[in-house]
């Protein structure tokens, strides 16, 4: 049972154009989400996060949306630049008081970004 | 600041040999956990620990073990390994329950 999915295994995108990147969940009782950039032979890094009380949150070229009655949250960057192309991946805390921060990763996604 | 450490980068094991991969974190962090990835898959949850002593299971634990006897290090050890064990593998801590960091990981290949 996959809680969260990224159907897109890959985004091809020109420099200076925007990247949208896709989530579904499947959990409604996920309340906060959050974006992970991972380049080769590295750990994931944080990207940026949202809680399920805003709908929207920006930080400088990424955005992060998220729609609750969907179950659908998408990143965008822009614009896009080559140093962006790298697996990002989708993942959401446990819901509860005993989730202790584990978390529920999408399948991942690699953006490539063509100069 | 080091961050999060693994050791070692790599690793070939044979079919049923034991091995510790090691996690170190000088953040003084409660949280720390271990992820295994798998081709074309995300990260899934094999153990994790909310501080020093105490640990549980996640998604995936068969195969491994895990200790917590400092805050700093949280090792896993594989006994007998398989080759459903080939994966690389990520530790990650954090001080809260959002944020987590990760280590650079141990790409282990088990034939």
């Amino acid at each position: 049972d996959q809680q969260v999915k990224q159907n897109s295994p890959s985004l091809s995108v020109q420099e200076g154009r925007i990247s949208i990147l896709n989530c579904d969940y499947t959990n409604s009782m996920f309340d906060y989400f959050l974006w992970y950039k991972k380049y080769p032979a590295e750990g994931p890094t944080f990207l940026i996060s949202i809680s399920s009380i805003k709908d929207k949150n920006e930080d400088g070229r990424f955005t992060v949306f998220l729609n609750k009655s969907a179950k659908h949250l998408s990143l965008h960057i822009v614009p896009s630049q080559p140093g962006d192309s790298a697996v990002y991946f989708c993942a959401a805390p446990d819901a509860g008081g005993t989730s202790y921060g584990k978390l529920t990763f999408g399948q991942g996604t690699i953006l490539t970004v063509h100069p | 600041n080091a961050g999060v450490t693994q050791t070692p980068k790599f690793r070939i094991l044979k079919i049923g040999q034991s091995m510790t991969l090691q996690c170190a974190q000088d953040m003084n962090h409660n949280y720390m956990y271990w992820y295994r990835q798998d081709p074309g898959m995300g990260l899934k949850l094999i153990y994790y620990s909310v501080g020093a002593g105490i640990t549980d299971k996640g998604e995936v634990p068969n195969g491994y073990n895990v200790s917590r006897s400092t805050t700093e290090d949280f090792p896993l050890r594989l006994e007998l390994a398989a080759p459903s064990q080939t994966s690389v593998y990520f530790c990650a801590s954090s001080a809260t329950t959002d944020t987590q960091y990760f280590g650079p990981g141990t790409r282990l290949t088990v034939l």
